[in-house]
């Protein structure tokens, strides 16, 4: 297991389409999270799955993202109709428990056209 | 309100020299602190977490509530600290993080 793995790490859409990114935990880590920074920003929480089951959503997850995590395995974080103000890098992290802190991907940067 | 502060954007330091990392938190109780790095092309890493009390790289980084601070220190900066330093609290659900807006550390040769 070579740690946090996302794909892409990079994509450029055009305004109102959607885009899907998928982030793959470390094996044996329960939790994973998604995050969202932008330029100058510290990573922004949006979601939260403990196994397969999705417990916690940030206000900035509006009605056009959604995320799932089937199997409790890998996760999907999907935005639909983008905008402009969606381009930043998606960071997915795991791990096992919350209290020793997070292993974080590479991140998808996402551009919006 | 849960929030942490890193008020300095940009710091530099020559080589060699003591450089500290300023983070201040606001949260009511026993906060979980920790400081992430970013260095250059690579992804965000655990550098510390208090609760470990641990010293890595050469930092350390102690809790004060009185001053609600957790600001990362290390004696004698190298080269190779250069990167971006984040700090980041445990919210009150212990299932996220919130993280300051980074200090961007340049060690001078």
């Amino acid at each position: 297991d070579t740690g946090v793995s996302q794909d892409p790490r990079h994509k450029i859409t055009k305004r109102g389409q959607n885009v899907t990114f998928r982030c793959d935990p470390i094996s044996e880590h329960n939790r994973l999270y998604w995050y969202r920074q932008t330029l100058g920003q510290g990573p922004e929480f949006l979601t939260y799955f403990q196994n397969e089951a999705q417990l916690e959503k940030s206000r900035l997850l509006s009605d056009r993202f959604s995320a799932e995590r089937p199997k409790g395995s890998f996760s999907t974080l999907e935005i639909q109709r983008t905008e402009q103000g969606d381009s930043a890098m998606y960071l997915c992290a795991s791990s096992f428990g919350g209290r020793y802190g997070y292993t974080f991907g590479s991140g998808t940067r996402l551009t919006v056209v | 309100a849960q929030r942490v502060t890193q008020p300095e954007k940009l710091l530099s330091v020559f080589k060699g020299a003591p450089v500290e990392l300023k983070c201040n938190y606001s949260y009511s109780g026993s906060p979980e602190l920790f400081w992430y790095v970013q260095y250059s092309r690579q992804r965000l890493q655990l550098l510390l977490r208090h609760i470990s009390r641990e010293s890595i790289k050469g930092f350390t980084a102690d809790l004060n509530k009185g001053e609600t601070s957790f600001h990362l220190k290390k004696p004698f900066a190298q080269e190779e600290d250069s990167a971006m330093y984040y700090c980041a609290l445990n919210g009150y659900t212990g299932n996220q993080f919130y993280f300051g807006t980074g200090t961007s550390l340049t060690v001078i040769p």
